[in-house]
């Protein structure tokens, strides 16, 4: 266990719509980061936040939002959806803002339909 | 531009030999080395890492070799066992704020 908890674990929604993943990172990391897994794929880089903060943006589409909340803990907020949106979205967390080892969660996994 | 890749999407090893996953990169100026494991259904773990500064590392049953001369990188499991069966996954920093992962090398270990 990781200490990284995502919600939902699998998501099931049609496109055009919109979902909220959300993610609570380690007790005592600041830095947040959310990964983007297509099938057989490796992890693409969506966006990083640092204690409330955006700090990084990686290839995150316009139709993609995401914040860190007072309390650390991140939403990743994706919006008309796209068959190609489905994926498994992973959230990590490291105490630095600078990523050394980051610690990820089980992963969100997307269907869109 | 950077990229972290890797030479085999597959590898398949008996069980009990040891494994060497290879992973290339093109920043001449990354800094920071890791590699994570992802078992089916699972997030990533870290396994091993390495700076820029080392050219080897040993864990517990792992290597890490650097040679920054070539840029190549690889990950070097003694005595594989069922449980390593998993994607392995290189990544990098350059100094900060995000990790580059390279695609993945799937290790399958027959019986």
């Amino acid at each position: 266990d990781s200490g990284v908890t995502q919600t939902p674990k699998h998501l099931i929604t049609a496109t055009g719509q919109r979902v909220t993943l959300r993610c609570s990172p380690r007790s005592g990391d600041l830095s947040v980061y959310w990964y983007q897994q297509s099938l057989d794929q490796g992890l693409q880089f969506l966006i990083q936040y640092y204690n409330g903060e955006e700090r990084a943006k990686g290839n995150i589409l316009e139709r993609f939002s995401a914040q860190q909340f007072p309390d650390l803990h991140s939403e990743l907020n994706l919006s008309s959806l796209e068959l190609g949106d489905s994926a498994l979205y992973f959230c990590a967390s490291s105490v630095a803002v600078n990523a050394g080892e980051l610690f990820f969660g089980e992963g969100s996994r997307l269907t869109v339909l | 531009g950077e990229s972290v890749g890797l030479h085999l999407p597959t590898l398949s090893v008996q069980e009990g030999d040891n494994s060497i996953i290879n992973c290339a990169y093109s920043n001449s100026a990354s800094d920071y080395f890791i590699w994570y494991k992802q078992e089916s259904g699972k997030g990533p773990q870290f396994i091993i890492d390495i700076r820029s500064n080392m050219d080897k590392r040993q864990g517990q049953r792992v290597t890490v070799l650097l040679n920054k001369t070539v840029k190549h990188l690889s990950l070097q499991i003694a005595a594989t066992q069922p449980g390593d069966s998993a994607v392995y996954f290189c990544a990098h920093t350059r100094g900060a704020q995000k990790l580059v992962f390279g695609q993945g090398t799937r290790l399958t270990i027959n019986p």
